[in-house]
């Protein structure tokens, strides 16, 4: 099972960030996402989809259909700069655990 | 607060062996599942595998089955990642993770998210 993401996006302060994750028919699976700042530990920023754990602002949000999983943040900060990673775990295979390739998002 | 806290920086010579440990505070250890990703430098994050403290039941990824050990001590509320024989190539960032289920219940399996990492642990191997 192959996830593809885009390996980069760049948005300006204030606008609307949408990052995706591809795999087919990734709608069956439940997708995570994760942001990493540079030298730190990847965080849960949603997770099953479309849930958000406590102490995640609502500028986050994710949903899943077809064939593409999406992150979007409203309202892009500075802080907001990282990678973004996502996850899904694919039962008919051996690699059962898989990451995206990640996204490095700018902002401008 | 709820932690995993990893192990130090490691530096060795190819052969060498190596163990790195991952140690819970504040949860109920065994509840949860842990998993190790390695992330190489610059690189994405590769699942190596999974374990259940429980019963210490492990799945492994097939590109390091074989080439590491992944082991629990619950008396020490304790993860850990092993090397018999480390390699040039296992130079990168070792990071622990818990399994949370959907609605933050204690995840017990392998389509769980991670909510909870370990700072991770730099490894370098080198001659």
């Amino acid at each position: 099972y192959v996830v593809t993401q885009p390996p980069s996006v760049s948005v300006a302060p204030g606008e609307t960030a949408i990052l995706t994750c591809g795999g087919k028919n990734i709608r069956s699976k439940s997708v995570h996402w994760y942001q990493q700042k540079a030298g730190q530990a990847p965080v849960l920023v949603i997770f099953y989809d479309s849930d958000r754990p406590s102490g995640i602002p609502d500028r986050f949000s994710g949903s899943n259909s077809g064939d593409t999983a999406t992150l979007t943040i409203s309202r892009v900060e500075t802080g907001d700069e990282a990678d973004y990673f996502c996850h899904l775990w694919d039962s008919s295979t051996d690699h059962s655990i898989l990451f995206g390739g990640g996204t490095k998002l700018t902002v401008l | 607060e709820v932690r995993l806290v990893q192990s130090g920086a490691e530096v060795k010579k190819p052969g060498e062996s190596l163990r790195i440990s991952c140690t819970a505070s504040e949860y109920s250890f065994s509840t949860y599942w842990i998993t190790w990703v390695r992330q190489m430098s610059g690189k994405g994050l590769e699942w190596m595998g999974t374990i259940d403290p429980k019963d210490s039941y492990t799945s492994y990824s097939p590109s390091f089955q074989g080439h590491v050990s992944i082991s629990v001590d619950k008396s020490l509320n304790t993860a850990s990642l092993q090397w018999g024989s480390l390699q040039a190539s296992d130079t990168a960032v070792y990071f622990c993770a818990r399994h949370v289920a959907f609605g933050g219940a204690p995840g017990r399996s392998g389509e769980n998210a991670f909510d909870i990492w370990g700072q991770g642990t730099v490894v370098t191997v080198s001659s």
